[in-house]
């Protein structure tokens, strides 16, 4: 079966400090797409970043990045500079083979002032 | 754009009714799904549809019913509601899935 696996419940940095994310999963694709999405208490889910696992290169969008370690099915994400805004829950997924998106359990992220 | 649209945001049943939880988005999207979410367990897939006429089932389809006669909708119909189905659904729709999904806003079910 194919699975995400977010082994951080819950999570506490200061403000501005920078903070990582961990992510793995399992899959016996060699092309696939990975995301992290942020749930703040409004609800909503936003699309933070996505990573194409064909690319080598780690995808980059302003304060997020991630290490994509694609040999140890790996999609951390790190959040430099880290503000109150930033306090959410931050969800891995990835797509399946037969056109699913999948997600983990979630980290729960305190930003503290 | 509206993006993806669910209606109603809350709703309330009794044990054994039925309703319609309904999805639209005007994007032209193919891909849509609905997603329900519980504490800890993250969010989990209901059902999924690749295009107009088809649907297939995700984790946790039981209960729940889908159709999709149009791109636009995909309504989720709830057959005979449980205590078990009180939880928050999400839709969502992507043009390609690798650019991922637009969520809704959600719908809070409460069954009791």
């Amino acid at each position: 079966a194919q699975t995400v696996t977010q082994s951080q419940p819950e999570m506490s940095v200061q403000e501005a400090e920078t903070v990582t994310l961990s992510c793995t999963y399992d899959t016996s694709e060699s092309n696939y797409y990975l995301f992290w999405y942020k749930q703040p208490p409004s609800r909503q889910m936003i699309l933070v970043i996505r990573q194409e696992a064909y690319k080598q290169q780690n995808a980059t969008e302003n304060r997020f990045s991630v290490n994509f370690q694609k040999a140890a099915k790996s999609f951390s994400l790190k959040i430099s500079d880290s503000q109150l805004g930033d306090t959410a829950m931050y969800f891995c997924a990835f797509i399946t083979r037969d056109d699913k998106i999948i997600f983990g359990k979630g980290t729960r992220l305190h930003i503290l002032p | 754009n509206a993006g993806v649209t669910q209606t109603p945001k809350f709703q309330v049943l009794k044990t054994g009714q039925s309703m319609t939880l309904q999805c639209a988005q005007d994007m032209n999207h193919e891909y849509m799904s609905w997603y329900r979410q519980d504490p800890g367990m993250g969010l989990r897939l209901i059902h999924y549809s690749v295009g107009a006429g088809i649907t297939d089932q995700g984790e946790v389809p039981n209960g729940y019913n889908v159709s999709r006669s149009t791109t636009e909708d995909f309504p989720l119909r709830l057959l005979s509601a449980a205590p078990s189905q009180t939880s928050v659904y999400f839709c969502a729709s992507s043009y390609l899935l690798g650019y991922g999904y637009t969520f809704g806003s959600g719908t809070r079910l409460t069954v009791v």
